[in-house]
């Protein structure tokens, strides 16, 4: 079974700062998707980024970045001049595709990240 | 275009009874799944909808059961509640069953707050 593991249970940082929350999974599988979402007090889930396991290129979405190292099975998230509505907890989630041929499989979801951001 | 739209947001039960929360879709989206979120657990995958069939279910007792109708939306029901069954439950949309994964995300409502006492 697969497993998502998010050690910062807590983080702050100063507005315009930069920070990077940190993701390690397991899996014996070598194609998957690797996804982060932000959920605000709002409790919607927003998808912030993703990244395919099968792109050695890292993923970028205006501020958010991400570091993935297949090798270590690590998957860091990295916003720059962080904003005061990037105050969420943060999830960091695994997507392993099965040979069936329809739909979404199922996302493991890590135990978040709380970050806040300071004015 | 309209978000998920999950219905209701609150909701108060006592145990033993049952509770059906409600999920409607992206308009366009065929894949429906439900999560649970709770403070000790985080959030778990319950079950996916796909054209009215479920095609993948999580590791949760009987007692929790879905449909999903031929416009796309989803119930969810509990039945004989217990006090751990108290959580956020999520509920999240796809566009197309055909396209796996991470070229499809799941779009998540706000989420339904269930408290069983």
């Amino acid at each position: 079974a697969q497993t998502v593991t998010q050690s910062q249970p807590e983080m702050s940082v100063q507005e315009a700062e930069t920070v990077t929350l940190s993701c390690t999974y397991d899996t014996s599988e070598n194609n998957y998707y690797l996804f982060w979402y932000k959920q605000p007090p709002s409790r919607q889930m927003i998808l912030v980024i993703r990244q395919e396991a099968y792109k050695q290129q890292n993923a970028t979405e205006n501020r958010f970045s991400v570091n993935f190292q297949k090798a270590a099975k690590s998957f860091s998230l990295k916003i720059s001049d962080s904003q005061l509505g990037d105050t969420a907890m943060y999830f960091c989630a695994f997507m392993n595709p099965t040979i069936s041929n329809f739909g979404n499989e199922k996302l493991t979801f890590g135990t978040g990240t709380r970050l806040t951001i300071i004015p | 275009k309209a978000g998920v739209t999950q219905t209701p947001r609150y909701l108060i039960k006592t145990r033993g009874q049952q509770v059906t929360l409600s999920c409607s879709p992206i308009s366009g989206h065929r894949s429906v799944s439900w999560y649970q979120q709770t403070p000790g657990q985080g959030l778990q995958f319950l079950f996916e909808y796909f054209s009215e069939t479920q095609r993948n279910k999580g590791n949760f007792p009987g007692r929790f059961s879905g449909r999903q109708f031929s416009n796309s939306r989803s119930e969810m029901n509990v039945s004989t509640l217990e006090l751990g069954d108290s959580a956020l439950y999520l509920c999240a949309s796809s566009l197309d069953g055909y396209d796996r994964g991470g070229n499809s995300p799941l779009h998540f409502g706000n989420g339904t707050r269930l408290t069983v006492t």
